[in-house]
């Protein structure tokens, strides 16, 4: 069974610039997650859709990010424009539902804001 | 206060040894719990997820303890390869939280 697919992997932009980064999940999984996760933290969730409709996203700047799973299938995070504490990993998980069904992650998008 | 509360550590442990994490919740509300383990600079991966009764996988045990808000993992026979952060997560409602990890080194 293919994973959770991220790209790019790695990604290294000037502060103020735009970047997108693109997910597409285990197949026929409803729920996909965005975590940004910071050096020596955990991850912390941006945004949950269940299919293509938002789920939870209290926790995304909305002032610079965005994020769209219009088919209900893969999805793009944006951030637009990007700022120094931007720099993270940014993991996409999917799982079959939401709740307590097991989240299986990407290999995440290696950010730096220089 | 924080969702989900972890020692980071790091503990250094000799192979063989036994070595055991806890996390602490603040939700009771809280419905499901699970144990990630992440390597260096890899993606989280469940290690297990953790059930009212207990549960054991081989020489991982995880337990919940609802009336005292904290769940925990013990490793026993520690291998090098255990060598990782292990990640407590917390399901409330629809949000996923994470702790910030406890990193564990085996010492030969």
């Amino acid at each position: 069974e293919a994973g959770v697919a991220q790209s790019p992997r790695y990604k290294i932009i000037e502060k103020r610039q735009s970047v997108a980064f693109w997910c597409n999940p285990i197949s026929g999984h409803a729920t996909l997650y965005w975590y940004q996760q910071i050096l020596g933290q955990g991850p912390k969730l941006l945004i949950q859709f269940q299919n293509n409709g938002v789920v939870d996203d209290s926790q995304l700047p909305k002032d610079r990010f965005s994020a769209e799973r219009l088919k209900g299938v893969d999805s793009t995070l944006k951030i637009q424009p990007a700022k120094l504490e931007d720099s993270a990993v940014y993991l996409c998980a999917s799982s079959l539902e939401g709740g307590s069904y097991e989240q299986y992650f990407g290999p995440g998008t290696r950010l730096t804001v220089t | 206060r924080k969702e989900v509360e972890q020692d980071p550590g790091p503990f250094n442990v000799p192979e063989g040894a036994t070595v055991a994490f806890n996390c602490t919740y603040s939700n009771s509300a809280s419905q499901s719990f699970f144990w990630y383990r992440q390597d260096c600079r890899k993606e989280p991966k469940l290690l297990m997820s953790v059930y009212s009764s207990g549960n054991e996988d081989g020489r991982f045990t995880a337990q919940l303890n609802r009336a005292s808000q904290y769940i925990s993992l013990l490793i026993r026979d520690s291998k090098l390869s255990d060598s990782a952060t292990y990640l407590c997560v917390v399901n409330t409602g629809n949000q996923f939280y994470f702790g910030t990890g406890t990193s564990l080194t085996v010492i030969p």
